[in-house]
């Protein structure tokens, strides 16, 4: 069975440029997660889905970052612009149900110079 | 806000012997528990979990054991070997299926 897959696994852009992250969740999976990770930290919610719904965005800057998850199954994160501050790993995460176990994808690495 | 902690920050030791890792969390009202493994530039695994009835789990050399009500869990490695250098994360769940991470132990198995 696949795991969670994210893409890219690296990206560079310069400040004020926009970007965007891509993940499938595991088949069947109705909870999808976006975390970030800065280095030397552990993961931090950004968001979470149920199925289409945003349930919990209250650590998302939505001056900036946006999401989406059109039909429950894939999401997409979006960052404009970006800053010199957003320079971390994004990691998505899916679940069978809300409370289960997580299963993380590889990771999006991004560098804002 | 929950806060989770975890010491040491790093550690080191020669292959074959067998190691805790500890975490401690603030908040006692947690859902479950999690121990996590990261590799490197790569994403996390999910070693065990325990939900909050339960006192530890078992999967292998792992053992994961849970109080929640003086708010610690440990993470205890049977015969290290030199593939289990990892960062291990602790992460307890609340009743609304958040994550809260601790910053995690560096483990190095030295051969």
């Amino acid at each position: 069975e696949a795991g969670v897959v994210q893409s890219p696994r690296y990206k560079i852009i310069e400040k004020k440029q926009p970007v965007a992250f891509w993940c499938n969740p595991i088949s069947g999976h109705n909870t999808l997660y976006w975390y970030l990770q800065n280095l030397g930290q552990g993961p931090e919610l950004l968001i979470r889905y149920e199925n289409e719904e945003a349930v919990d965005d209250s650590q998302l800057p939505k001056d900036r970052f946006s999401a989406e998850r059109l039909k429950g199954v894939d999401s997409t994160l979006k960052i404009q612009p970006a800053e010199l501050g957003d320079s971390a790993v994004y990691l998505c995460a899916s679940s069978l149900v809300a409370g289960g176990r997580q299963f993380f994808g590889p990771g999006t690495r991004l560098t804002v110079l | 806000k929950q806060e989770v902690t975890q010491i040491p920050a790093a550690l080191s030791v020669p292959e074959g012997e067998n190691l805790v890792l500890n975490c401690s969390f603030t908040d006692s009202a947690i859902y479950n528990l999690q121990w996590f493994r990261q590799d490197p530039g790569k994403g996390l695994t999910s070693l065990l979990l325990i939900q909050s009835s339960q006192r530890e789990q078992t999967s292998g050399r792992l053992n994961a054991s849970l109080d929640k009500s003086s708010g610690r869990s440990t993470l205890y490695i049977a015969a290290s070997q030199p593939g289990d250098s990892a960062t291990y994360l602790c992460a307890v769940s609340t009743g609304a299926n958040n994550l809260f991470f601790g910053t995690g132990t560096r483990l190095t198995v030295i051969p």
